[in-house]
């Protein structure tokens, strides 16, 4: 059960346009939402994250959205850069309890084109 | 901040034999470490959560006597493979949540094991 789901497996955007990546989740209790880019062979580095009682949030040239009734998220790039292109995964977790737990999406790879 | 290495990047071994993978915050502690692992072309997958001080939490279906996790200090977590067959090979990523922080983790920048 795929409880975090990136419909789209890849996304291709010329430089200097807007990258929208998106991210839908089934589970109502999810209340933290994070976005991270990982490179082959490394490890995720965080970009961005939104809490449930916001929807929006932005850091410079990245912006996630958050649409609880429609259960979507989808993080923003602009402008895009060569530089951006990676593997992009969307992940979530309830805070309630300890040590909450991320589930995440199973990736978009984005190419930024000259 | 928020730095997270972990040791080695990449190794080979033999089947039959154990292999540590050591996860350590850098610049923070970190009371809940967590592993995760990696299938080419697919999302990272959780295997266990690891509190320091006390008994990690393993995953429906990961094997707790076949992955050893130990944190013994609020830096430090491993993960020890043992008795590794090349099933096991694969790409083995840690992460560390900042002790009394939200829900951000911050990852290692993994471990490539290969069993021959």
């Amino acid at each position: 059960d795929q409880q975090v789901k990136q419909n789209s497996p890849s996304l291709s955007v010329q430089e200097g346009r807007i990258s929208i990546l998106n991210c839908d989740y089934t589970n109502s209790m999810f209340d933290y939402f994070l976005w991270y880019k990982k490179y082959p062979a490394e490890g995720p580095t965080f970009l961005i994250s939104i809490s449930s009682i916001k929807d929006k949030n932005e850091d410079g040239r990245f912006t996630v959205f958050l649409n609880k009734s429609a259960k979507h998220l989808s993080l923003h790039i602009v402008p895009s850069q060569p530089g951006d292109s990676a593997v992009y995964f969307c992940a979530a977790s309830t805070t309630t309890g300890t040590a909450s737990k991320l589930t995440f999406g199973t990736g978009t790879r984005l190419q930024v084109t000259l | 901040g928020a730095v997270v290495s972990q040791h080695p990047s990449w190794v080979i071994c033999k089947s039959g034999t154990s292999v540590k993978i050591e996860c350590r915050s850098l610049d923070f502690q970190a009371t809940t470490m967590f592993w995760y692992r990696q299938f080419p072309k697919q999302s990272l997958m959780l295997m266990a959560t690891s509190n320091e001080g006390s008994k990690a939490t393993y995953e429906q279906g990961v094997e707790k006597d076949k992955f050893l996790i130990n944190h013994a200090s609020l830096t430090l977590s491993t993960l020890t493979v043992t008795s590794a067959h090349p099933e096991d090979s694969s790409f083995y990523i840690c992460s560390a949540k900042v002790a009394g922080g939200h829900d951000t983790q911050y990852f290692g920048p993994g471990t490539r094991l290969t069993v021959l």
